[in-house]
């Protein structure tokens, strides 16, 4: 079945860049999102990507995927504080989402 | 654009009662609308596919005749959760799926949430 792994806990300082990684087992998933979540808030939108790409960037966000590895990771340029929440990858299963377990980034000042 | 409303966002009330929570789209029309469950520090749980005009399809170990879920128009979609008990606390999320648009995937776009807490 499918199944979204990412690691728990992250912690940078401000203005490093941030890495989260992710994997994903299912190889026909078209799209690849990553979400964000603030405490006790619904999920944001911050960037998704075809799978047949494998990069793609958006101001301080890249994505990056590596479709024979399954891996695919977001790096953000010069963390702020207002970065610090739960970051969810996700894969695209017959217009379902099969959400990771999230990341938490901490940014410490 | 793509903005997704819940109400109550969040709601107390005793064991054995009822409670009834809106998911919607406020500027686009929503064929297809999914309510998910999230316990602290954990993931989105799918529990429901929502269909405008037809029966919801859930997900394995869902109960439908606890979760009762109707999506009655292109906007709007409600799940009721009957006779709460302490054990459906948790937070309850909706997103509504805004369909192709400019070779934009269907994507979901999530609501706020709403923290269901039962005495």
């Amino acid at each position: 079945g499918e199944d979204v792994e990412q690691s728990l806990f992250l912690s940078v300082r401000e203005g490093d860049s941030s890495v989260i990684n992710c994997t994903y087992t299912d190889s026909s998933s078209t799209y690849l999102y990553w979400y964000k979540q603030e405490p006790g808030a619904g999920l944001q939108l911050l960037t998704y990507i075809f799978s047949n790409m494998d990069m793609k960037q958006d101001q301080r966000l890249t994505v990056l995927l590596n479709k024979k590895d399954k891996h695919l990771s977001l790096r953000i340029a010069d963390t702020q504080t207002g970065d610090s929440a739960i970051y969810f990858c996700a894969e695209e299963e017959g217009g379902k989402l099969i959400f990771g377990q999230g990341t938490e980034l901490s940014v410490k000042p | 654009g793509a903005v997704v409303s819940q109400h109550p966002s969040w709601v107390i009330c005793k064991s054995g009662t009822s409670v009834k929570i809106e998911c919607r789209s406020l500027d686009f029309q929503a064929t297809t609308m999914f309510w998910y469950r999230q316990f602290p520090k954990q993931s989105l749980m799918l529990m429901a596919t929502s269909n405008e005009g037809s029966k919801a399809t859930y997900e394995q170990g869902v109960e439908k005749d606890k979760f009762l879920i109707n999506h009655a128009s292109l906007t709007l979609s409600t799940l009721t959760v009957t006779s709460a008990h302490p054990e459906d606390s948790s937070f309850y999320i909706c997103s509504a799926m805004l369909g192709w648009t400019d070779s934009v995937p269907n994507t979901q776009y999530f609501g706020p949430g709403t923290r269901l807490t039962v005495l």
